[in-house]
């Protein structure tokens, strides 16, 4: 079975700061590995994602991530923060089939 | 092209209520997915439905719970005699085809209140 695990719940960091959140999954197959940003009261918006190919996936928002298969990580980051950087972010991912597995979700907050 | 719309954004119901939730996908989007989401977690999948067919529902609790998507209207997600741990945000999306390549297109949700 598939898991995601966001190795932190909260993420302070000052304005223009760069930043790391963290995420590790588990799979005995291939996966596709997504970042989701949740602004409060909103649904989700897709960040970016890995389907195959470079393993450094640039988003939107100047957000990029780092597919790391040897050691099962896809940590998102970004070089200069800005306050309405502040959201909620979850990192997904989703073996082809029709289920994808979502973390728990890494409340950034990004203080002036 | 709109995109996921859900209603109500908001819901009150009282314990023993039925509460219903819709769901229309993006224009051309013929595949949907429920999730919920409880206070200060991720998004549990729930179902994944096509025109007219569940094709998974192994994250649907077995009893009260059911879902539909008919080949006409939105999705409906509907949640019979709810109790407090109902409430929760519920969240539709909709993708143009299957498999995980294929990106998935939130609504706002829905913030179910069971009082």
């Amino acid at each position: 079975a598939q898991s995601v695990t966001q190795l932190d719940s909260q993420v302070p960091v000052f304005e223009e700061a760069p930043v790391e959140l963290r995420c590790n999954y588990s799979s005995s197959v291939s996966v596709y590995l997504f970042w989701y940003v949740q602004y409060p009261n909103q649904g989700l918006q897709l960040l970016l994602k890995y389907l195959s190919g470079s393993t450094l996936v640039k988003g939107i928002n100047g957000f990029e991530a780092e597919f790391n298969k040897s050691q099962t990580s896809f940590h998102l980051r970004k070089p200069s923060v800005h306050i309405s950087d502040t959201a909620e972010y979850f990192c997904a991912v989703d073996t082809g089939g029709f289920k994808t597995i979502f973390g728990a979700g890494t409340r950034l907050f990004v203080k002036a | 092209n709109a995109g996921v719309m859900q209603n109500p954004r908001h819901l009150v119901r009282r314990r023993g209520q039925e509460a219903r939730l819709r769901c229309s996908p993006m224009k051309g989007h013929s595949h949907v997915y429920w999730y919920r989401q409880l206070p200060e977690e991720g998004l549990k999948f729930m179902v994944y439905l096509q025109k007219e067919n569940i094709i998974d529902e192994s994250g649907m609790p077995k009893e009260r719970f059911s879902a539909e998507f008919p080949k006409e209207g939105p999705s409906i997600l509907r949640i019979q005699q709810v109790v407090r741990g109902d409430s929760a945000a519920y969240f539709c999306a909709s993708s143009p085809g299957a498999g995980g390549q294929n990106e998935q297109y939130f609504g706002p949700g829905t913030r179910l209140t069971v009082t």
